[in-house]
């Protein structure tokens, strides 16, 4: 595709149900990164991966949080043991490089009930 | 460490108006900066950034940013808003000239809304 795609865009789960997000990067690019945004909060980094490997996973916020790329290209956040103060959107991104501009998807909106 | 501050969670200006956004930046080494739109239901799109060339940066949609040292500021302006300019605007601080995005520290956000 043209641009990153995530999915689903919308989600709804129910307290303790594991999730998981997909993100679908731009083809050829080797930098992705997922950002959490909350309500009235401007997004905040999750994770960094070069290729298939986590460069930088150190705004995961708990062990609840994990984030794979098995072949360099989509990734996917899962959250086991949903909490309700996991309701965000979730914004995944790509580039090319790690230092080139970053091109964001349009999110996936997460609700815990 | 690095930070952005952003005046105002919602500005409202009348079409045709100028439009100013303001965006304050912290940081211990030289920043990167950076403005981010992004409408309803859709992702973050670059308007402009400013990586130590020139002070005043001109982006998409006529929008323009100026880095101004001495102040820490690197506010958004447009001279004349568009109904098509209402959305939400985030400015991002980088504080290493290497490094990808995950070093960018985003603001939270001014809604932008444009008044017939």
């Amino acid at each position: 595709g043209a641009g990153v795609s995530q999915t689903p865009s919308n989600k709804v789960t129910e307290k303790g149900k594991y999730v998981e997000l997909r993100c679908d990067p731009i083809s050829g690019h080797t930098a992705l990164y997922w950002y959490r945004q909350s309500l009235g909060q401007g997004p905040e980094f999750l994770i960094y991966f070069q290729g298939t490997g986590a460069a930088d996973d150190s705004g995961l916020p708990n062990d609840r949080f994990f984030a794979v790329r098995p072949e360099g290209s989509v990734s996917t956040l899962k959250i086991q043991r949903t909490e309700r103060g996991d309701s965000a959107v979730y914004l995944c991104a790509s580039s090319l490089l790690m230092n080139t501009e970053a091109f964001f998807g349009q999110g996936t909106r997460l609700t815990v009930v | 460490a690095q930070s952005v501050t952003q005046l105002g969670s919602h500005v409202s200006v009348s079409e045709g108006a100028l439009v100013l956004l303001r965006c304050n930046y912290s940081s211990s080494v030289p920043p990167y900066l950076f403005w981010y739109v992004q409408y309803p239901n859709q992702g973050l799109q670059l308007l402009l950034k400013y990586t130590s060339a020139a002070t005043l940066v001109k982006g998409i949609n006529g929008f323009e940013a100026e880095f101004k040292k001495s102040e820490t500021s690197f506010h958004l302006t447009k001279p004349s808003a568009h109904m098509s300019d209402a959305a939400e605007y985030f400015c991002a601080v980088r504080g290493a000239p290497s490094g990808g995005y995950q070093k960018v520290t985003f603001g939270t956000g001014t809604k932008l809304q444009v008044i017939p």
